[in-house]
């Protein structure tokens, strides 16, 4: 168990629709980034957020959005479904920000768009 | 730009058998470098990681050593057992351009008894 704990664990929606996923990074840490998992494009970096902060952003399409809240959990909403957007959603944290930081992914959150 | 190449999968071993999983990589600057592996239907736990050339990271009986000569992190491991049998991820992070991770495309690893 990394400490990172993702909800919901599996999102069945139709294309078109909005989703919310949510994340909770270990205690104490301040970075969340957010990766996508899909067999077409492998795992890809979206989004990386730092004390609520934006921090880096990787190939997130317009579609999507996160957001870092006081409280330090993170939250990933994808609109406009389609198809290929199913993909399995992962969650990371680490205690800072830097390339020496180890990031502890949660369990993700698979998503299947219909 | 910055990226992470691994050997295509699967690796198909017996149980016992040693493993060696190739990965290079290309960075702009000075990379750390990191295993993950991914069970089946969990998530990516960190295995090993180095951050420095020469380093070596090892882990439950895993090693990969940090070559900047070759730009290579190859994963080995002496004996493998059938509980190895996962899916593994080389990545690498380098800042100043981000702190991401780059990963590879992973290798599938199957150990039969």
């Amino acid at each position: 168990d990394s400490g990172v704990t993702q909800t919901p664990k599996h999102l069945i929606t139709a294309t078109g629709q909005r989703v919310t996923l949510r994340c909770s990074p270990r205690s104490g840490d301040l970075s969340v980034y957010w990766y996508q998992q899909s067999l077409d494009q492998g795992l890809q970096f979206l989004i990386q957020y730092y004390n609520g902060e934006e921090r880096a952003k990787g190939n997130i399409l317009e579609r999507f959005s996160a957001q870092q809240f006081p409280d330090l959990h993170s939250e990933l909403n994808l609109s406009s479904l389609e198809l290929g957007d199913s993909a399995l959603y992962f969650c990371a944290s680490s205690v800072s920000s830097g390339e020496q930081e180890t990031q502890y992914f949660g369990p993700g959150t698979r998503l299947l768009v219909l | 730009g910055n990226s992470v190449t691994q050997m295509e999968g699967p690796v198909t071993l017996s149980e016992e058998a040693f493993l060696t999983i190739n990965c290079t990589y290309t960075a702009t600057g000075y990379p750390s470098l990191f295993w993950y592996v991914q069970y089946p239907g969990e998530g990516l736990q960190l295995l090993l990681k180095a951050t420095k050339a020469d380093d070596k990271g090892s882990n439950k009986g895993f090693e990969a050593t940090y070559r900047k000569e070759t730009t290579s992190f190859h994963l080995e491991k002496g004996s493998v057992q059938v509980s190895d049998s996962a899916v593994y991820f080389c990545a690498l992070s380098v800042v100043p351009n981000t702190d991401k991770l780059i990963f590879g495309t992973g290798t599938r690893l199957q150990v039969f008894p």
